[in-house]
């Protein structure tokens, strides 16, 4: 079965220092990638998601990161945090069928960062 | 403007009442996804509607896509405390993304 992970779970840091989220998926290979931000309560904002290895496509302008080394590992990442960045980042894969329509996205456990 | 839209936005109820929660839209999806999420979790998956005016029962939830594929509803019967959560709606949008709607936040009171 395949198992989606987040590390670290909760991160609190200051104002202008770096960030650096990181999500592994096992039990599968070459799935699309998703980053979320969350907003208390909210739904969901994508930030980036990921077709393959090196393949990154941004939706939101912001000072944020994505890459994604190998297959299974995608990276979030910001060179001077702000505080509009703190919220929920939640990682996601998707499990393609073959059929679009019946495509679906499975989330990890969240990040939840505050930047003070 | 949002995609989806979803209805109503906070429901608080007492246990062993029915409700019902929408997900709407002006374009036709493919397919919508139901997820629950609880406090400092990730979504879980549901439910996946495909064909347009299907209905899916899992236990005492059912989930129906709309004839048009542009809207659906759940339904909840006989709520429990453990069915408390923010309930979201998507749906596939440009092939590789999908797009999620802003939530209900369900309160139900023992």
């Amino acid at each position: 079965s395949q198992t989606i992970h987040q590390w670290p779970a909760t991160l609190v840091q200051p104002v202008g220092s770096p960030l650096s989220l990181e999500c592994t998926v096992e039990g599968t290979s070459n799935p699309n990638l998703y980053w979320y931000r969350q907003a208390a309560g909210r739904g969901l904002q994508l930030l980036f998601y990921s077709v393959g290895i090196g393949q990154i496509s941004s939706e939101v302008p912001q000072n944020l990161s994505a890459s994604r080394p190998q297959d299974r590992q995608f990276i979030l990442s910001s060179k001077k945090l702000l505080l509009s960045d703190s919220g929920f980042y939640l990682c996601a894969w998707r499990q393609e069928r073959g059929i679009a329509s019946t495509d679906t996205q499975y989330f990890g456990p969240g990040t939840r960062l505050t930047v003070l | 403007t949002q995609l989806l839209e979803q209805s109503p936005q906070f429901l608080s109820i007492q246990e062993g009442e029915n409700l019902t929660v929408y997900c709407n839209s002006s374009s036709v999806f493919s397919s919508l996804q139901w997820y629950r999420q609880e406090p400092g979790e990730g979504p879980v998956l549901l439910v996946t509607v495909v064909t347009g005016g299907e209905v899916k029962k899992l236990k005492r939830l059912t989930f129906q896509f709309g004839d048009a594929r542009k809207d659906s509803s759940l339904h909840i019967t006989a709520a429990q405390p453990g069915d408390t959560g923010l309930y979201l709606c998507a749906g596939p949008f440009y092939g590789q993304n999908f797009v999620f709607g802003p939530g209900t936040r369900l309160s139900v009171l023992p």
